[in-house]
């Protein structure tokens, strides 16, 4: 149980073009979902949570308007970045949150990841 | 700020012995901690939690200690297996400093060696 799932897995996109990355929770109804970035041998970067049905709260130094968040249900939240640059390139990770599944701390459960490309 | 810290970058071991993994905090407000696992381009595994209530979380080969006084936790593995090779973060919460966020240390690159 307590699976999520990413897609794309990797992608690779032009300078100035916008992607968009899908998060969802397979078996599991999630109340938040988090965005992660992660640089190459450093720690997972909070760069965004987001409820079911409300706005994105967005940790200091992250864009909110180059990195859209929409969390329209609770088995989908999506991270667009809009305008991507070569400097965005980077793993971006997805988690999902739900008090109902079985030991109810504040575990979390990542996806796979999203290797993105801007060249 | 870092709250949550992993002096370890890495750690090698012989298969069949205890891996030990050790983590710091800083904030006393964090009552809730856990161990994920993981591997390259993939994301992190959940491994192990523990409660600030209790000082020992046991499961199959992997055992989390808490010591409040100090701000330490510990993550033992045993025994080693080479498939265990990852890079493992600590992460931290508290609902009086963030809500359901984790912090995350800098995270250990463990090898077990055949």
């Amino acid at each position: 149980g307590a699976v999520v799932s990413q897609h794309p897995s990797r992608v690779i996109c032009k300078s100035g073009t916008s992607v968009k990355i899908e998060c969802r929770s397979l078996d599991f109804q999630a109340t938040t979902m988090f965005w992660y970035r992660q640089f190459p041998k450093q720690s997972l970067m909070l760069m965004a949570t987001s409820n079911e049905g409300s706005k994105a709260t967005y940790e200091q130094g992250v864009e909110k308007d180059k990195f859209l968040i929409n969390h329209a249900s609770l088995t989908l939240s999506t991270l667009t970045v809009t305008s991507a640059h070569p400097e965005d390139s980077s793993f971006y990770i997805c988690s999902a949150r739900s008090p109902w599944l079985a030991g109810g701390g504040d575990e979390q459960y990542f996806g796979p990841g999203t290797r993105l490309t801007v060249t | 700020d870092q709250q949550v810290k992993q002096n370890s970058p890495s750690l090698s071991v012989q298969e069949g012995r205890i891996s030990i993994l050790n983590c710091d905090y800083t904030n006393s407000m964090f009552d809730y901690f856990l161990w994920y696992k993981k591997y390259p381009a993939e994301g992190p595994t959940f491994l192990i939690s523990i409660s600030s209530i209790k000082d020992k979380n046991e499961d199959g080969r992997f055992t989390v200690f808490l010591n409040k006084s100090a701000k330490h936790l510990s993550l033992h593995i045993v025994p080693s297996q080479p498939g265990d090779s990852a890079v493992y973060f600590c992460a931290a919460s508290g609902v009086e400093t963030s809500g359901s966020r984790l912090t995350f240390g800098e995270g250990t690159q463990l090898t077990v060696n055949p």
